[in-house]
């Protein structure tokens, strides 16, 4: 099955640095893998995709994240961070079954504070 | 705004109690999901659906039970309620598989 860790449950990073928020995965296959934000009090929303395409994906609002299958990892970067940014964000593993059943696992999330 | 709605969107219950939750649809999407969220645990799927009948369990299926007669219903069932229940829960749709998923806006459940 597959399955999915982010590194460090808080990041705390200042307005206008580097944010980086990490992923690895577990898969015996080529994943589909995803970065999901989440405000206070709503649902999530998707920030990004990796469908085997381009390795290093781009998302919505400044994110990025690069696809490494030797390192099975698919980190979260923006180069600079603003106030708005501050969110909880989950990293996430399309698990494919047989029979066309289809599922998709998630991490324990990274909250991000963002410091002025 | 993708058409999905759920149904209560806030519920305190007792232990012992059943209670089901309601995910609905407008968009005619094949992949329904039920998850619960806890702090700590990010979240947890509960169970889903690929199709009308068609279900199967996550990783946290003990004690809820789910039913999808319907496309643009999938119905989640706490036969008997319990404090380790107390949670949000979230119903989410996608069209396709690795296709966007989209999320309910959440049904907070508490079980005194």
């Amino acid at each position: 099955a597959q399955s999915v860790t982010q590194l460090g449950s808080h990041v705390s990073v200042s307005e206008g640095a580097l944010v980086l928020l990490r992923c690895n995965y577990s898969s015996s296959v080529p994943p589909y893998l995803f970065w999901y934000v989440q405000y206070p009090n709503q649902g999530l929303q998707l920030l990004l995709k990796y469908t085997s395409a381009a390795t290093l994906v781009k998302g919505i609002n400044g994110f990025e994240a690069e696809f490494k299958k030797s390192e099975t990892s698919f980190h979260l970067t923006k180069p600079s961070a603003h106030m708005s940014d501050a969110a909880e964000y989950f990293c996430a593993v399309s698990d494919l079954r047989q029979g066309g059943s289809e599922k998709l696992v998630f991490g324990k999330g990274t909250k991000l504070t963002v410091n002025p | 705004d993708a058409g999905i709605t759920q149904s209560p969107r806030h519920k305190v219950t007792e232990t012992g109690t059943p209670v089901t939750l309601r995910c609905h649809q407008t968009e005619n999407h094949r992949y329904m999901y039920w998850y619960r969220q806890d702090p700590g645990h990010g979240l947890r799927l509960i169970h889903y659906s690929y199709g009308v009948k068609d279900t199967d369990k996550g990783e946290v299926s003990d004690g809820y039970s789910v039913s999808r007669s319907k496309t643009e219903d999938f119905l989640l069932t706490l036969e008997s309620a319990t404090s380790s229940q107390t949670s949000v829960y979230f119903c989410a749709i996608r069209d396709r598989v690795a296709g966007e998923l989209f999320f309910g806006e959440g049904s907070r459940l508490t079980v005194l």
